[in-house]
């Protein structure tokens, strides 16, 4: 399973925009960047995802490095809502999806 | 707009009962999983399931696992034999077809207690 170190924590406060970092030095030409959150007692829930090129969405937006060994997720307006834990996921051929230890993102009012 | 189900939300049995876990996913899905998170853990891929057949598995899924489509509709995981170490949160999840890379959909999970 491709690699993925992201920081264990992370605080924001509320209103103001989040840079959520993840490397993976290691990913390959065909995997793709997928980013997932967990709400406390719930399941997973999707992001976002992208091969090559910077993705946005209604939810936030993924800005992935020129080598593909890095990339961001940004959440443009913090609410208490958006405080999970964030997985930043590579997904090569098959269906695979390894969760890592994610980062556990705190909103302060 | 169109969810993952699954049942029971809580499900206590003793060790070594055998537990049926029930899945939902969404209608017009191709691809379905599951998923296994231990308290305080991260979540653990288990298996996929795509066109009536297993197309992938973890260590994990040893032969007391069993997962079947026995109608249109429902995904079911089979625990033959539970341990004490079963006991986790069971998520079920589907994606749609065209490319396995597709989003997958989350159930809200079935909390598994082995006593």
């Amino acid at each position: 399973d491709a690699k993925t170190t992201q920081p264990n924590s992370m605080e924001s406060n509320e209103e103001e925009p989040v840079h959520l970092p993840c490397n993976h030095s290691t990913i390959s030409g065909t995997d793709y960047i997928h980013w997932y959150r967990q709400l406390p007692s719930q399941g997973p829930e999707y992001v976002i995802h992208g091969l090559t090129s910077n993705v946005n969405n209604r939810m936030a937006s993924l800005a992935i490095a020129e080598d593909r060994k890095s990339s961001t997720l940004i959440l443009h307006r913090a609410t208490l809502r958006d405080a999970a834990v964030y997985y930043c996921i590579l997904l090569s051929t098959g269906n695979q999806f390894y969760f890592g230890t994610g980062t556990s993102l705190t909103v302060i009012p | 707009e169109p969810e993952v189900t699954q049942t029971p939300s809580h499900q206590v049995t003793q060790m070594g009962q055998e537990v049926i876990l029930r899945c939902v996913p969404i209608s017009n899905h191709l691809y379905f999983y599951w998923y296994r998170q231990i308290l305080g853990q991260k979540v653990e891929f288990l298996v996929s399931f795509y066109n009536n057949e297993i197309s992938e598995k973890s260590e994990i899924f040893d032969d007391q696992f069993s997962v079947e489509r026995p109608d249109g509709s429902n995904f079911t995981l089979k625990i033959r034999s539970t341990k004490l170490e079963d006991s986790a949160m069971y998520f079920c999840a589907s994606s749609g077809g065209g490319s396995s890379y597709n989003e997958q959909f989350f159930g809200p999970g079935t909390r598994l207690t082995v006593l």
